[in-house]
């Protein structure tokens, strides 16, 4: 099975930080990374596919790069609203196994 | 408008079994592969079960394999989970999720709210 490490598994900024959460799979998974945010007691939002597409209605700050077996999301400009949990999962494989997740708090 | 509703959840003696079931409506629900994905109190997400558009294609995680069942009934649009043999590890928000229109590559755009197994004694 394709096994997803994320970093950090937390993270402290401030609102307007620039912020970079990054992840890795065991294996080549081209382009087939999603990005999800969860909020407490929440579904998961989907946020990024393909590594770098972004869903309809999610705001620009976000983006998603890399390809292969490192990936990473970026928020340029922290908003209250994005302190959340950041998830990514590989969608190579039918597995669609997850990282354990980033855990983003306010400074 | 895109809805996933679970239902079935609750309390359950380890050995005990549950019917977990999702019921979807504003899309064309046999068109579309669909999973189970679970989330233990205070942990992360933990990808559990697929199945293909027609419930032809079944897949597990390793950690279910054998006491969960994944099905479909297309007529009634809902996607259902059995699950057999709990134990208290098994104790999670179960969440349905629907894959994009292109398939599993392309990530789960729409989720339930979840249901919360409880496995204990």
């Amino acid at each position: 099975d394709i096994q997803m490490t994320q970093s950090p598994s937390s993270l402290s900024a401030s609102v307007g930080d620039r912020v970079t959460i990054t992840c890795r799979a065991s294996q080549n998974i081209g382009n087939y990374l999603n990005w999800y945010q969860q909020k407490p007691g929440k579904a998961p939002k989907f946020l990024i596919n393909d590594a770098s597409s972004l869903q309809s209605g999610v705001p620009s700050r976000f983006s998603g790069s890399g390809s292969g077996t490192d990936f990473t999301l970026t928020i340029s400009s922290l908003q209250p609203e994005d302190f959340a949990t950041y998830y990514c999962q590989q969608s190579y494989s039918i597995l669609g196994t997850f990282g354990q997740g980033t855990k983003l708090e306010i400074k | 408008e895109v809805q996933l509703v679970e239902s079935g959840g609750g309390l359950v003696q380890p050995g005990g079994s549950l019917r977990l079931s999702c019921a979807a409506s504003g899309f064309t629900f046999s068109s579309y592969e669909m999973n189970w994905v679970r989330q233990a109190p205070g942990k992360g997400l933990e990808w559990v079960s697929y199945i293909s558009s027609s419930g032809s294609s079944i897949y597990y995680s390793d950690s279910v394999k054998g006491r969960f069942t994944i099905s479909r009934d297309n007529a009634k649009n809902s996607l259902y989970l059995q699950i057999n043999s709990l134990r208290a590890e098994d104790t999670a928000v179960y969440y349905c999720a629907r894959a994009s229109p292109r398939g599993y590559n392309y990530g789960y755009a729409y989720w339930g709210q979840g249901t919360l197994v409880t496995v204990s004694s």
